[in-house]
C-alpha cells in the first residue's frame, strides 16, 4: 500500500461526457502528480500541482483540467470525452516539489473507459 | 521532448534464467530510476541511480547508469516467477522554477515462466 488513494478504481461513460478523477496523496506529501497510461502511449505525465499550486505540465490536453485543494487532495477533470481518452490515469505524491532523487508514490490508478 | 526508449518490449524467459533490459536516450539525465509494476497496481521504485558509472545491487537485480547518463541497464540473475511485472525506466530533468519533471520509457514486460 502505497499510501496514496485513488478514486474510482473504474469508470465507464460515454463520448462527449466529463468526468472527475479524485486523488488523495500519502500523508505529508505536498506534491500531486497526473499520469496517464495507455498500452501505446506509455505512462504520459499529465500535471503536477504542489501545495496548491500548479508547478509543472506535461502532455495535458485542454480539454483535461486539474486542482488541488486546501487539504491537498486533486482532482483531474476531463471533459467532452473521446474514445481515446480512455486509458489508466494513476496520481503519485511526493515530499518535495523537485522530484529529481525522491520517490514518486503512485495510487493503484483509475481505469477509465469511453465507449 | 526527451524521450527514454526500452528495449525489449516484451520478454518471455523461464524461472532461473538470466536477463537484461536496456533504457536508453540521446538526452542527459539528471538521474534515473527504475520502477515495476504489477497488474492492477501503480509502479513501484526499485532504485534511483544519480552518478555516471554507477551501478547498485538490489539482491538479484544490478542496475547500471551510464558513464555519460544517457542510458541505464537493469539485469536480473536467476529469474523467478515473481520477478514478473512491467519495468520502468523514468529519466529526471530540470524543467525550471525548481521542478525536475521524470519521463517515462514505455517499459519492458517481463514474463518469467516457472
Amino acid at each position: 500500500d502505497s499510501g496514496v488513494t485513488q478514486t474510482p478504481k473504474h469508470l465507464i461513460t460515454a463520448t462527449g461526457q466529463r468526468v472527475t478523477l479524485r486523488c488523495s496523496p500519502r500523508s505529508g506529501d505536498l506534491s500531486v502528480y497526473w499520469y496517464q497510461q495507455s498500452l501505446d502511449q506509455g505512462l504520459q505525465f499529465l500535471i503536477q500541482y504542489y501545495n496548491g499550486e500548479e508547478r509543472a505540465k506535461g502532455n495535458i490536453l485542454e480539454r483535461f483540467s486539474a486542482q488541488q485543494f486546501p487539504d491537498l487532495h486533486s482532482e483531474l477533470n476531463l471533459s467532452s470525452l473521446e474514445l481515446g481518452d480512455s486509458a489508466l490515469y494513476f496520481c503519485a505524491s511526493s515530499v518535495g516539489v523537485a522530484v529529481n532523487t525522491g520517490e514518486l508514490f503512485f495510487g493503484e490508478g483509475s481505469r477509465l473507459t469511453v465507449l | 521532448t526527451q524521450l527514454l526508449e526500452q528495449s525489449p518490449q516484451f520478454l518471455s524467459i523461464q524461472e532461473g534464467e538470466n536477463l537484461t533490459v536496456y533504457c536508453n536516450s540521446s538526452s542527459v539525465f539528471s538521474s534515473l530510476q527504475w520502477y515495476r509494476q504489477e497488474p492492477g497496481e501503480g509502479p513501484v521504485l526499485l532504485v534511483t541511480v544519480v552518478t555516471g558509472g554507477e551501478v547498485k545491487k538490489l539482491k538479484r537485480l544490478t542496475f547500471q547508469f551510464g558513464d555519460a547518463r544517457k542510458d541505464s541497464s537493469l539485469h536480473i540473475t536467476a529469474a523467478q516467477p515473481g520477478d514478473t511485472g512491467l519495468y520502468l525506466c523514468a529519466g529526471s530533468s530540470y524543467s525550471g522554477a525548481g521542478s525536475y519533471q521524470l519521463t517515462f520509457g514505455k517499459g519492458t514486460k517481463l514474463s518469467v515462466i516457472p
